[in-house]
């Protein structure tokens, strides 16, 4: 079975520029979550949805950050424009209703210069 | 709130000796759930186990083992008999059951495993 599936896997641009990340979770799994993983704070939960319904976005750092789902089999995370303190590896995780553990893609590292 | 504190940064071993990563938690609920997530050093998380506040029954897979102790707010996980292909980071995890909070999970900051040939 396929797992989650992030694009890209590596990521480098300048400043200024618009990035966006892409997930496709897990077949049938109707919880969707973006974290943000950086030395200095760890694995951060940015957002989260249910049923393609974003329910909590307390952790997305400022406006410069947004996050759709459009259907249930894909997520984007669009930071607009880059700084380069949004370095970091951004992982996409899903998993089904009922406290089943959550399953990670392999993340995107993305570099701002 | 919950919080979970993985007290050891960073442990080495030598190959086949025994070794336990901590983890302590705090939260308000009554029902919650815990994990162990490892991070290979090619960076992708991968789920190791899950455990519900009302069962604390030990459990053992393989040369991994964990010890969940409700009383001092503790699930420990144990690699026997160490091998390289284990030096990763852990996380351990936890989950409150609150469907409005949609159960979000809270990591610890992760022990860096160094397993020595």
């Amino acid at each position: 079975d396929a797992g989650v599936i992030q694009s890209p896997r590596h990521e480098v641009t300048e400043m200024g520029q618009e990035v966006t990340l892409r997930c496709k979770p897990i077949s049938g799994h109707d919880y969707l979550f973006w974290y943000r993983q950086t030395m200095m704070r760890g694995l951060e939960l940015l957002i989260y949805f249910n049923n393609n319904v974003p329910i909590d976005d307390s952790g997305m750092p400022e406006d410069r950050f947004s996050a759709k789902m459009p259907n249930a089999s894909f997520s984007t995370l669009k930071i607009q424009p880059s700084e380069p303190r949004d370095s970091a590896v951004y992982f996409c995780a899903s998993r089904k209703t009922g406290n089943q553990p959550q399953h990670f893609g392999d993340g995107t590292r993305l570099s701002i210069l | 709130a919950q919080k979970v504190t993985q007290a050891q940064t960073e442990i080495s071993v030598v190959e086949k000796e025994d070794v336990t990563l901590d983890c302590v938690y705090e939260t308000r609920d009554t029902t919650y759930y815990l994990f162990w997530y490892k991070q290979p050093p090619s960076g992708e998380l991968v789920f190791l186990i899950r455990r519900n506040s009302f069962d604390e029954q030990n459990e053992i897979s393989g040369r991994y083992s964990w010890n969940f102790q409700k009383s001092t707010s503790s699930f420990n996980f144990t690699i026997t008999a160490s091998q390289v292909v284990d030096s990763a980071v852990y996380f351990c995890a936890l989950s409150e059951r609150q469907e409005t909070s949609g159960s979000r999970l809270t990591f610890g900051e992760g022990t860096q495993l160094t397993v020595n040939p």
